[in-house]
């Protein structure tokens, strides 16, 4: 049972141009939203957060928007940069759970 | 401060062996989280602590499968008679509240079973 999903298993974006991200859920107890980062051969890294009382939260070149009424999150990162090409995690939770739940993650690469 | 450590990085076992792995949190943070990564998928929650409290075990968790926080500080998780399906990254992580300001994850042992 896939509460988080991430549709997309790869994502290539031109240097400069806008990469878009998406996630979805399904537990509708989930009210709390984490995107992370993973290079090869390191653990993930916290990229933002958004809480279900918000619709946006923007933190330099990222970006993440939530839909609560269609269980739909994504990430924008802009512009995009090589450094950005990782792999991003989509993660949930109940505000107080300890308990992430994570997507399968979006390899992104961007093209130079 | 050095982020979160952990002990070994690489891992190959035999099946049947028991394995042991350590992890160091950062200082501070009283929280220390237990994950589990296979090949395509996200990470998979194990287990959590709060200070030397273990609060939380995921079903994952099977009676092969023991961690301990002995002192609050580092933590260790054993795996007993690993099996193949055992191969996997398993990931650290710690944070001085709860996961709204992100977890801080470590790098991972990534565990072979053969």
């Amino acid at each position: 049972d896939q509460q988080v999903k991430q549709n997309s298993p790869s994502l290539s974006v031109q240097e400069g141009r806008i990469s878009i991200l998406n996630c979805d859920y399904t537990n509708s107890m989930f009210d709390y939203f984490l995107w992370y980062k993973k290079y090869p051969a390191e653990g993930p890294t916290f990229l933002i957060s958004i809480s279900s009382i918000k619709d946006k939260n923007e933190d330099g070149r990222f970006t993440v928007f939530l839909n609560k009424s269609a269980k739909h999150l994504s990430l924008h990162i802009v512009p995009s940069q090589p450094g950005d090409s990782a792999v991003y995690f989509c993660a949930a939770c109940e505000i107080g759970n300890e308990k992430l739940t994570f997507g399968t993650g979006t390899r992104l690469t961007i093209i130079p | 401060d050095t982020g979160v450590s952990q002990d070994p990085r690489h891992k190959i076992t035999k099946r049947g062996q028991n394995v042991t792995f350590r992890c160091d949190p950062i200082s501070e943070h009283n929280r220390l989280y237990w994950y589990r990564q296979t090949l395509g998928q996200g990470p998979e929650f194990l287990t959590y602590f709060q200070n030397e409290a273990q609060l939380e075990k995921s079903r994952l968790l099977s009676d092969r499968f023991s961690a301990e926080r002995p002192k609050g500080s580092f933590s260790t998780l054993e795996i007993q008679r690993t099996e193949q399906g055992d191969s996997a990254m398993y990931l650290c992580a710690s944070s001085l509240e709860w996961a709204n300001y992100g977890y801080t994850f470590g790098s991972g042992t990534r565990l072979t079973v053969v």
